[in-house]
């Protein structure tokens, strides 16, 4: 069974503090999605990675799919409140029924 | 452009009820459709996916059914609710094998049974 073990699980650091949450697993994947849920929505695609070592940036968001393609980082720099969400990582294996395996999310606070 | 329309937004039902959650896509063709419950605004459960009309693969037994009877029409439904049918759902699309894995969510319905 393939599994996506993201920490930490719950997060609540002050404004501008850096920050970096992980998803990881011991399978290889296709490519590795990153989504933002706001509470009461549905969650917002923010990054797909399909290479090993890629690295992808969206703002103040920093993405990075591990060499192997079996693990992904996101880190954030100087939080603001408006990154305040669920992060939610998820991962497609091509020959799996086209579907895709969701990670617990890390819930992240940004403190004003 | 694709969008996603759920509905209906909130739910409140008793229990031995029926549901009728829709999902419509709109802005392509051939999408993969999903259906997920979401707890305690925590991960993502699949109940059910499907590749095409009338094609539907379920995840989860349960009291829960889905039928996709157009291309771009999910529905998912119950003959009688449980109390530990409540919760948020998801609808979702995809491209086929096409794409990459991303997937596009609708609004959610908040399903509470009481």
């Amino acid at each position: 069974t393939q599994l996506l073990e993201q920490s930490p699980q719950f997060l609540s650091i002050q404004e501008g503090e850096n920050l970096t949450v992980y998803c990881n697993s011991s399978s290889v994947f296709s490519s590795l999605q990153w989504y933002r849920q706001e509470p009461g929505e549905g969650p917002v695609l923010l990054v797909t990675v399909v290479t090993g070592g890629e690295v992808k940036k969206l703002k103040r968001l920093t993405f990075q799919f591990g060499d192997a393609r079996k693990d992904s980082s996101l880190h954030i720099t100087a939080a603001q409140p408006g990154d305040t969400g669920l992060y939610l990582c998820a991962a497609f294996t091509m020959n799996r029924d086209d579907k895709i395996i969701f990670g617990k999310g890390t819930r992240l606070h940004i403190l004003p | 452009s694709q969008t996603i329309h759920q509905w209906p937004a909130t739910l409140v039902q008793p229990v031995g009820s029926p549901l009728s959650l829709e999902c419509t896509v709109e802005g392509t063709s051939n999408p993969n459709l999903y259906w997920y419950r979401q707890a305690a605004g925590r991960g993502l459960q699949l109940l059910f996916y499907s590749v095409g009309i009338g094609q539907i693969s379920s995840e989860v037994p349960q009291n829960l059914s889905a039928s996709r009877p157009q291309d771009r029409q999910f529905i998912l439904s119950s003959k009688k609710l449980l109390l530990s049918d409540s919760g948020f759902y998801l609808c979702a699309w995809s491209q086929g094998l096409a794409g990459v894995g991303e997937q596009y969510f609708g609004p959610g319905t908040r399903l509470t049974v009481t």
